[in-house]
Protein backbone atom coordinates (compact mmCIF):
# COMPACT_ATOMS: atom_id res chain seq x y z
CA UNK A 1 0.00 0.00 0.00
CA UNK A 2 1.15 3.51 -0.28
CA UNK A 3 2.43 5.56 1.93
CA UNK A 4 3.42 9.43 2.59
CA UNK A 5 5.61 10.91 4.90
CA UNK A 6 6.42 14.61 5.75
CA UNK A 7 8.97 15.88 8.27
CA UNK A 8 8.76 17.32 10.80
CA UNK A 9 5.59 17.47 12.41
CA UNK A 10 6.21 20.70 13.86
CA UNK A 11 8.89 23.89 14.07
CA UNK A 12 9.63 26.76 15.35
CA UNK A 13 11.93 28.95 13.28
CA UNK A 14 12.96 32.46 13.37
CA UNK A 15 12.05 35.34 11.15
CA UNK A 16 14.59 35.84 8.18
CA UNK A 17 15.76 31.90 8.70
CA UNK A 18 15.48 29.01 5.94
CA UNK A 19 13.29 26.55 5.30
CA UNK A 20 13.14 23.00 4.02
CA UNK A 21 10.19 20.34 4.58
CA UNK A 22 10.58 17.05 3.11
CA UNK A 23 7.93 14.89 1.88
CA UNK A 24 8.34 11.59 0.60
CA UNK A 25 5.89 8.72 -1.07
CA UNK A 26 6.12 5.00 -0.67
CA UNK A 27 4.27 2.18 -2.39
CA UNK A 28 3.75 3.81 -6.00
CA UNK A 29 5.68 4.98 -8.90
CA UNK A 30 5.33 8.62 -11.02
CA UNK A 31 2.73 10.10 -8.40
CA UNK A 32 1.48 13.65 -8.73
CA UNK A 33 3.07 15.85 -5.71
CA UNK A 34 1.60 18.53 -4.25
CA UNK A 35 1.96 21.34 -1.55
CA UNK A 36 -0.61 22.77 0.77
CA UNK A 37 -1.01 25.86 3.11
CA UNK A 38 -3.78 26.01 5.97
CA UNK A 39 -3.84 28.71 8.44
CA UNK A 40 -5.65 28.21 11.01
CA UNK A 41 -9.28 28.04 10.86
CA UNK A 42 -9.18 28.19 7.11
CA UNK A 43 -9.21 26.71 3.68
CA UNK A 44 -6.48 24.63 1.87
CA UNK A 45 -4.40 26.77 -0.51
CA UNK A 46 -2.30 25.38 -2.93
CA UNK A 47 0.84 26.36 -3.44
CA UNK A 48 2.81 23.96 -5.65
CA UNK A 49 2.46 20.89 -7.76
CA UNK A 50 4.25 18.28 -9.81
CA UNK A 51 3.93 16.16 -12.42
CA UNK A 52 7.18 14.79 -12.85
CA UNK A 53 10.86 15.21 -11.78
CA UNK A 54 12.16 18.23 -11.93
CA UNK A 55 8.07 19.73 -13.13
CA UNK A 56 7.05 22.00 -10.56
CA UNK A 57 4.05 24.70 -11.32
CA UNK A 58 3.76 27.40 -8.75
CA UNK A 59 0.05 28.25 -7.57
CA UNK A 60 0.82 31.16 -5.37
CA UNK A 61 3.79 33.61 -5.81
CA UNK A 62 6.01 34.44 -2.50
CA UNK A 63 8.84 33.60 -1.34
CA UNK A 64 8.74 29.80 -0.95
CA UNK A 65 10.04 27.40 -3.76
CA UNK A 66 9.72 23.65 -4.28
CA UNK A 67 11.96 21.38 -5.88
CA UNK A 68 11.33 17.28 -6.88
CA UNK A 69 14.98 15.88 -7.03
CA UNK A 70 13.47 12.31 -7.13
CA UNK A 71 10.87 10.80 -8.19
CA UNK A 72 8.79 10.32 -5.08
CA UNK A 73 10.33 13.21 -3.09
CA UNK A 74 8.93 16.97 -2.85
CA UNK A 75 11.24 19.68 -1.10
CA UNK A 76 9.39 23.13 0.36
CA UNK A 77 12.27 25.31 0.49
CA UNK A 78 12.64 29.14 1.98
CA UNK A 79 15.51 31.38 1.74
CA UNK A 80 13.88 33.69 4.23
CA UNK A 81 11.00 33.43 6.48
CA UNK A 82 8.06 35.96 6.95
CA UNK A 83 5.91 35.95 9.85
CA UNK A 84 3.03 35.17 7.25
CA UNK A 85 4.33 31.99 6.52
CA UNK A 86 3.11 30.28 9.64
CA UNK A 87 0.82 27.90 9.31
CA UNK A 88 0.00 23.91 8.70
CA UNK A 89 1.72 22.66 5.79
CA UNK A 90 0.54 19.52 3.82
CA UNK A 91 2.10 17.56 1.53
CA UNK A 92 -0.25 14.73 -0.97
CA UNK A 93 -0.16 12.90 -3.58
CA UNK A 94 -2.36 11.22 -6.05
CA UNK A 95 -1.84 8.44 -8.84
CA UNK A 96 -1.48 9.53 -12.30
CA UNK A 97 -3.97 8.72 -14.51
CA UNK A 98 -5.83 9.44 -17.65
CA UNK A 99 -8.98 9.82 -14.74
CA UNK A 100 -9.03 12.69 -11.92
CA UNK A 101 -7.36 10.51 -8.90
CA UNK A 102 -7.94 11.26 -5.47
CA UNK A 103 -5.04 13.25 -3.52
CA UNK A 104 -4.00 11.57 -0.22
CA UNK A 105 -2.71 14.09 2.30
CA UNK A 106 0.29 13.48 4.50
CA UNK A 107 0.28 14.39 8.66
CA UNK A 108 1.57 18.17 8.20
CA UNK A 109 3.78 20.10 9.46
CA UNK A 110 3.36 22.92 11.93
CA UNK A 111 5.19 26.13 11.14
CA UNK A 112 5.48 28.67 13.58
CA UNK A 113 7.61 31.71 12.80
CA UNK A 114 8.65 34.03 15.74
CA UNK B 1 -10.93 28.70 -13.86
CA UNK B 2 -13.24 26.34 -11.62
CA UNK B 3 -14.57 27.78 -8.95
CA UNK B 4 -16.46 25.50 -5.84
CA UNK B 5 -19.06 27.58 -3.72
CA UNK B 6 -19.59 25.26 -0.17
CA UNK B 7 -22.57 26.08 2.54
CA UNK B 8 -23.04 26.10 5.09
CA UNK B 9 -19.84 27.45 7.20
CA UNK B 10 -20.93 26.16 10.32
CA UNK B 11 -23.44 23.11 10.71
CA UNK B 12 -24.44 22.47 14.40
CA UNK B 13 -26.64 18.97 14.71
CA UNK B 14 -28.20 17.09 16.75
CA UNK B 15 -26.61 13.61 17.93
CA UNK B 16 -28.79 10.98 15.60
CA UNK B 17 -30.08 13.70 13.24
CA UNK B 18 -29.36 14.15 9.66
CA UNK B 19 -26.59 16.57 8.22
CA UNK B 20 -26.31 17.76 4.71
CA UNK B 21 -23.18 20.02 3.32
CA UNK B 22 -23.86 21.49 0.09
CA UNK B 23 -21.40 22.77 -2.98
CA UNK B 24 -22.00 24.05 -6.17
CA UNK B 25 -19.45 24.43 -8.90
CA UNK B 26 -18.82 26.75 -12.18
CA UNK B 27 -17.30 24.55 -14.50
CA UNK B 28 -19.32 22.11 -16.42
CA UNK B 29 -16.31 20.05 -17.77
CA UNK B 30 -15.73 19.10 -14.04
CA UNK B 31 -16.74 14.91 -13.76
CA UNK B 32 -14.95 13.99 -10.38
CA UNK B 33 -15.87 15.21 -6.73
CA UNK B 34 -14.24 13.95 -3.72
CA UNK B 35 -15.25 14.95 -0.32
CA UNK B 36 -12.48 15.26 2.94
CA UNK B 37 -13.27 15.20 6.67
CA UNK B 38 -10.45 16.84 8.51
CA UNK B 39 -10.50 16.74 12.40
CA UNK B 40 -8.49 19.22 14.46
CA UNK B 41 -5.19 19.06 14.15
CA UNK B 42 -5.05 15.97 11.73
CA UNK B 43 -4.40 15.99 7.80
CA UNK B 44 -7.71 16.05 5.55
CA UNK B 45 -9.16 12.12 4.81
CA UNK B 46 -10.72 10.99 1.60
CA UNK B 47 -14.33 9.76 2.58
CA UNK B 48 -16.02 10.01 -0.06
CA UNK B 49 -15.97 10.39 -3.68
CA UNK B 50 -18.26 10.60 -7.02
CA UNK B 51 -17.68 10.80 -10.58
CA UNK B 52 -20.45 12.22 -13.27
CA UNK B 53 -21.21 9.09 -14.60
CA UNK B 54 -23.37 8.43 -11.46
CA UNK B 55 -25.58 10.67 -9.85
CA UNK B 56 -25.50 9.06 -5.97
CA UNK B 57 -23.21 7.04 -4.15
CA UNK B 58 -22.94 5.86 -0.44
CA UNK B 59 -20.66 4.19 2.40
CA UNK B 60 -22.63 3.24 5.12
CA UNK B 61 -24.28 6.34 7.04
CA UNK B 62 -22.48 8.57 4.14
CA UNK B 63 -23.65 9.27 1.06
CA UNK B 64 -23.32 11.82 -1.81
CA UNK B 65 -25.18 13.15 -4.15
CA UNK B 66 -24.83 14.94 -7.51
CA UNK B 67 -27.02 16.98 -9.81
CA UNK B 68 -24.78 17.74 -13.39
CA UNK B 69 -27.70 19.75 -14.78
CA UNK B 70 -27.52 22.01 -12.05
CA UNK B 71 -23.98 21.84 -11.15
CA UNK B 72 -24.44 21.14 -7.09
CA UNK B 73 -22.95 18.21 -5.41
CA UNK B 74 -23.91 17.39 -1.22
CA UNK B 75 -22.63 15.46 1.14
CA UNK B 76 -24.89 13.52 3.73
CA UNK B 77 -24.57 12.04 7.02
CA UNK B 78 -27.29 10.06 8.80
CA UNK B 79 -27.74 8.62 12.17
CA UNK B 80 -24.73 11.59 13.51
CA UNK B 81 -22.35 11.05 16.26
CA UNK B 82 -19.69 12.83 18.20
CA UNK B 83 -16.70 11.33 16.20
CA UNK B 84 -18.38 13.08 12.80
CA UNK B 85 -17.41 16.68 14.60
CA UNK B 86 -14.96 17.79 11.86
CA UNK B 87 -13.94 20.24 9.06
CA UNK B 88 -15.78 19.07 5.88
CA UNK B 89 -14.08 20.22 2.68
CA UNK B 90 -15.82 19.62 -0.77
CA UNK B 91 -13.34 19.54 -4.08
CA UNK B 92 -14.10 19.60 -7.95
CA UNK B 93 -11.73 18.51 -11.10
CA UNK B 94 -11.72 17.15 -14.56
CA UNK B 95 -10.17 14.73 -16.20
CA UNK B 96 -6.82 15.97 -17.20
CA UNK B 97 -6.16 18.48 -14.77
CA UNK B 98 -4.05 17.48 -11.99
CA UNK B 99 -5.67 19.95 -9.32
CA UNK B 100 -8.61 19.96 -7.31
CA UNK B 101 -10.40 23.01 -6.65
CA UNK B 102 -11.35 22.93 -2.64
CA UNK B 103 -14.52 24.59 -1.16
CA UNK B 104 -13.99 26.48 1.80
CA UNK B 105 -15.07 24.12 4.53
CA UNK B 106 -18.06 23.59 6.85
CA UNK B 107 -17.06 23.24 10.49
CA UNK B 108 -19.61 20.76 11.74
CA UNK B 109 -20.36 20.13 15.45
CA UNK B 110 -22.38 17.20 16.62
CA UNK B 111 -24.05 18.47 19.98
CA UNK B 112 -24.40 15.16 22.52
Amino acid sequence: SQTIHQWPATLVQPVGSPLSLECTVEGTSNPNLYWYRQAAGRGLQLLFYSVGIGQISSEVPQNLSASRPQDRQFILSSKKLLLSDSGFYLCAWSAMDREVQPQHFGDGTRLSIL
Amino acid sequence: GENVEQHPSTLSVQEGDSAVIKCTYSDSASNYFPWYKQELGKRPQLIIDIRSNVGEKKDQRIAVTLNKTAKHFSLHITETQPEDSAVYFCAASWSGNEKLTFGTGTRLTIIP
